[in-house]
């Protein structure tokens, strides 16, 4: 199975200052056709996860572009721009290279 | 909008069976892959199966294969998880989404399942 091993654990922020976000694979990601399988999701406190970038760097629909996505085939980085308050949750990468699919264990994001 | 609404979740005994329904509507559900994620609580996300989109090729995580049957619908837009032999390691929030390689791109509110007796 593909580890995605997710660090910090948690990551305390100031409003309108940065965020990164790092996530390893055991495995690269990246396939044959060019594409780099990772994805980043937000789980809100109480919410459903939602999709927040694809294919590594991909923004998804109505997301801000405060987000971006960014690696190698093994190294991914999501970074938060001028956080607000609203972007507080757990991120989690996940890779859909090869089943099973497999999520990191999340980073808890929290505003100072 | 896409939407979709799971059910069939609660209490159920250790053993015993519990079928999940997701319905699903705000896009042409036959032309796209579904899985099954869980999240036990206070844990992380785990895929539990997928789908493909006319119901033909199905994938299982090694510890519910045999015991779940994740099928479809098409002509209802109904996503199904079938959960048999059920274990208190089940114990989750069963979440439907739809997939693609564009990832899991839209998750339902999710369904508690309690297996304990």
């Amino acid at each position: 199975d593909i580890v995605m091993t997710q660090a910090p654990l948690s990551v305390s922020v100031t409003p309108g200052e940065s965020a990164s976000i790092s996530c390893r694979s055991s495995k690269s990601l990246l396939h044959s056709n060019g594409i780099t399988y990772v994805y980043w999701y937000l789980q809100k406190p109480g919410k459903s996860p939602q999709l927040l970038i694809y294919r590594m760097s991909n923004l998804a629909s109505g997301v801000p572009d405060r987000f971006s996505g960014s690696g190698s085939e093994t190294d991914f980085t999501l970074k938060i721009s001028r956080v607000e308050a609203e972007d507080v949750g757990i991120y989690y990468c996940g890779q859909l290279l090869e089943n099973p699919l497999t999520f990191g264990s999340g980073t808890k994001l929290e505003i100072k | 909008e896409v939407q979709l609404v799971e059910s069939g979740g609660g209490l159920v005994q250790p053993g015993r069976s519990m079928k999940l329904s997701c319905a699903a509507s705000g896009f042409t559900f036959s032309n796209y892959g579904m899985a099954w994620v869980r999240q036990a609580p206070t844990k992380g996300l785990e895929w539990v199966a997928t789908i493909s989109y006319d119901g033909s090729s199905t994938y299982y995580r090694d510890s519910v294969k045999g015991r779940f049957t994740i099928s479809r619908d098409n002509a209802k837009s109904t996503l199904y998880l079938q959960m048999n032999s059920l274990r208190s390691e089940d114990t989750a929030t069963y979440y439907c989404t739809k997939t693609g390689s564009s990832g899991f791109a839209y998750w339902g509110q999710g369904t508690l399942v309690t297996v304990s007796s």
